[in-house]
């Protein structure tokens, strides 16, 4: 089973700066199966992201998914204030067909 | 516009059975794959199963005991069915469809309380 660890846990930043989350697999994957998602206080996840790299539907393009191998990456451009929220990615495949990372808190 | 749209009792007394319907709106199942997942606080984010409207499943190991997946075409809707629950099944469950290898489109959320 692929563990999925994110980094930091939690990230201060304010308005306007450049954001950028880590996403680390515990062994080498497909780009294809990793997407990212952002989740507010009491709503679902909206995905971000997929296949590493490509926005999904009206996602701004401030938001930036990269990497291969084991090691991913989200980017926020130029931080507004809807943004501050968690963080997770997800990997597709294996005996655990979808796993989660446990989550970056983006706070202001 | 497709949404999806748990449904279910929110109060699920220990050892009995967790039930709960995804109504799809706006498009049909057909073609889908329908996934659950659950929420809590110290588990973060899991992964219950999927089905196929052609009828495939797939579940987490984990639960593959106690969990069962079934779809209804007919009604645009797919169920989860969790047996002998206790408190530590007790988190926010979400139905979502599984798009590729990615969830694109979720439900709002269902919280499920285990307790007598």
């Amino acid at each position: 089973e692929t563990v999925l660890t994110q980094s930091p846990g939690t990230l201060s930043l304010s308005p306007g700066e450049r954001a950028t989350l880590s996403c680390r697999a515990s062994q080498s994957v497909l780009s294809d199966y990793l997407a990212w998602y952002q989740q507010k206080p009491d709503q679902a996840p909206r995905l971000l992201i997929y296949r590493a790299s490509t926005r999904a539907a009206g996602i701004p393009d401030r938001f930036s998914g990269s990497g291969s191998g084991a090691d991913f990456t989200l980017t926020i451009s130029r931080l507004e204030t809807e943004d501050f929220a968690v963080y997770y990615c997800q990997l597709y495949g294996g005996s655990l067909a979808i796993t989660f990372g446990q989550g970056t808190r983006l706070e202001i | 516009q497709v949404q999806l749209q748990e449904s279910g009792p929110g109060l699920v007394k220990p050892s009995e059975t967790l039930s709960l319907t995804c109504t799809v709106s706006g498009g049909s199942i057909r073609s889908y794959y329908c996934s659950w997942l659950r929420q809590t606080p110290g588990k973060g984010l899991e992964w219950i199963g999927y089905i196929h409207s052609g009828g495939n499943t797939n579940y987490n190991p984990s639960l593959k005991s106690r969990v069962s997946l079934s779809i209804d075409t007919s009604k645009n809707q797919f169920s989860l069915s969790l047996t002998s629950v206790t408190a530590s099944d007790t988190a926010v469950y979400y139905c979502a469809r599984l798009l590729g290898y990615s969830l694109d489109l979720w439900g709002q959320g269902s919280l499920v309380t285990v307790s007598s």
